[in-house]
């Protein structure tokens, strides 16, 4: 079974604050992902990576940046936290292929106040 | 570009009901396309797929079938139960190369009372 696992189930926050989210899979997959999920707006892509050291914005980019020195493990990066960033965050990987399924983690819940 | 609508929620239904959610989607190119589900407190799993044109995914006595006329993928059960009782995500992936990216769509709350 493929295993995703994230740093933190929940977290609080200051504004402000540098923020460190982990994700690691055990699959050997090539792509990762991180996403945000909100409600009325779904889920929404701010960056991924598909090799080491590689990465892509997303859609949603701005007050983010990302982390890929391990093929398993994807860190996402808030500089400077601020309370428009609470959110349920989600982190995906899936090996490369037109096809593949996408296995997520149980998503990290971040409060900044 | 690409995206997915989804029919707006919430959907409330009584156990045994028949369940359809509606998706349709705009895509470049021919998508593969997905259903997701959120179990409460969970992250999101696959609930079934399509590749092409025609085919129809199934599991857990959930199906959809890949229509390109009309651009739909939509979510059936004959008999939901309360275990169903969760968010339903439509998405597709057009992506030619090798990275896999998903588009997703605002997701549906299903609640499913004894």
């Amino acid at each position: 079974d493929v295993k995703v696992t994230q740093s933190s189930r929940y977290l609080v926050k200051r504004t402000g604050e540098k923020v460190f989210l982990e994700c690691v899979q055990d699959m050997d997959h090539e792509n990762m992902f991180w996403y945000r999920q909100d409600p009325g707006l779904g889920l929404r892509l701010i960056y991924f990576s598909y090799d080491v050291k590689m990465k892509e914005k997303g859609d949603i980019p701005e007050g983010y940046s990302v982390s890929r020195e391990k093929k398993e493990r994807f860190s996402l990066i808030l500089e400077s936290a601020s309370t428009n960033q609470t959110s349920m965050y989600l982190c995906a990987s899936v090996a490369s292929g037109y096809q593949e399924t996408q296995y997520f983690g149980p998503g990290t819940r971040l409060l900044v106040l | 570009g690409n995206s997915v609508t989804q029919m707006e929620g919430p959907v409330t239904l009584s156990e045994e009901a028949f369940l359809t959610i509606n998706c349709t989607y705009t895509a470049t190119g021919y998508p593969s396309l997905f259903w997701y589900v959120q179990y409460p407190g969970e992250g999101l799993q696959l609930l079934l797929k399509a590749t092409k044109a025609d085919d129809k995914g199934s599991n857990k006595g959930f199906e959809a079938t890949y229509r390109k006329e009309t651009t739909s993928f939509h979510l059936e059960k004959g008999s939901v139960q309360v275990s169903d009782s969760a968010v339903y995500f439509c998405a597709l992936s057009d992506d030619p190369g090798a990275n896999s990216k998903l588009t997703f769509g605002k997701g549906i709350t299903l609640s499913v009372r004894p």
